[in-house]
């Protein structure tokens, strides 16, 4: 399967605790996006790279929140001093350019 | 501020009847992409459709169609002759050249057998 995927799929961790997400998109595709989507809402989208640039962070990704893409490959979300909010699934997608955004199946982050 | 609505939460249908999905949405750009998602129970976001903001062709694929009016800045999909499978929630979403897409509440489609 070539598809976007993330790593891992589910992820519960105690309030306070640093937790790491990993996304590897589609081999060719040279942007890659991350989205949170919290229970009933549609995702939100929280930044986005084009090769290893990061080029546009939402106002939702706070000072806790760092994300990279050091190769322009896979991309890793990291979450600081997590907190009860921050509990949603986290959503990587990519694209070839302008082409739709292919997603993967989410990470899904509890917090005790 | 782009925003889309969709006012429906959730709709159920019995199999085969025919279901119409409501979105409209708001952007102050005069370029835009709207678009279609799928999300059924495992969760996984599966694009069906783009609509380029100049193209208001009504587009039609197997069972599905769709009817962009600029007029009314809606864009309306409708499943017709519902299945079981067709069972998911639904994300209408607009977006500017793609790198940031704004997505809709969803409605939640329930096809009963």
């Amino acid at each position: 399967d070539t598809g976007v995927s993330q790593d891992p799929r589910h992820k519960i961790t105690k309030r306070g605790q640093n937790v790491t997400f990993r996304c590897d998109p589609i081999s060719e595709h040279n942007r890659l996006y991350w989205y949170r989507q919290t229970l009933g809402q549609g995702p939100e989208f929280l930044t986005y790279f084009q090769n290893e640039a990061q080029l546009e962070k939402s106002r939702l990704l706070s000072d806790r929140f760092s994300a990279e893409r050091p190769k322009g490959s896979f991309s890793t979300l990291e979450i600081q001093r997590t907190e009860q909010g921050d509990s949603a699934m986290y959503l990587c997608a990519s694209s070839w350019d302008d082409q739709p955004q292919h997603f993967g199946d989410g990470t899904r982050l509890s917090i005790l | 501020a782009q925003k889309v609505t969709q006012a429906q939460t959730e709709i159920s249908v019995v199999e085969k009847e025919d279901v119409t999905l409501d979105c409209v949405y708001e952007t102050r750009d005069t370029t835009y992409y709207l678009f279609w998602y799928k999300q059924p129970p495992s969760g996984e976001l599966v694009f069906l459709i783009r609509r380029n903001s100049f193209d208001e062709q009504n587009e039609i694929s197997g069972r599905y169609s769709w009817n962009f009016q600029k007029s009314t800045s809606s864009f309306n999909f409708t499943i017709t002759a519902s299945q079981v499978v067709d069972s998911a929630v639904y994300f209408c979403a607009l977006g500017g050249g793609y790198q940031k897409v704004t997505f809709g509440t969803g409605t939640k489609l329930q096809v009963i057998p």
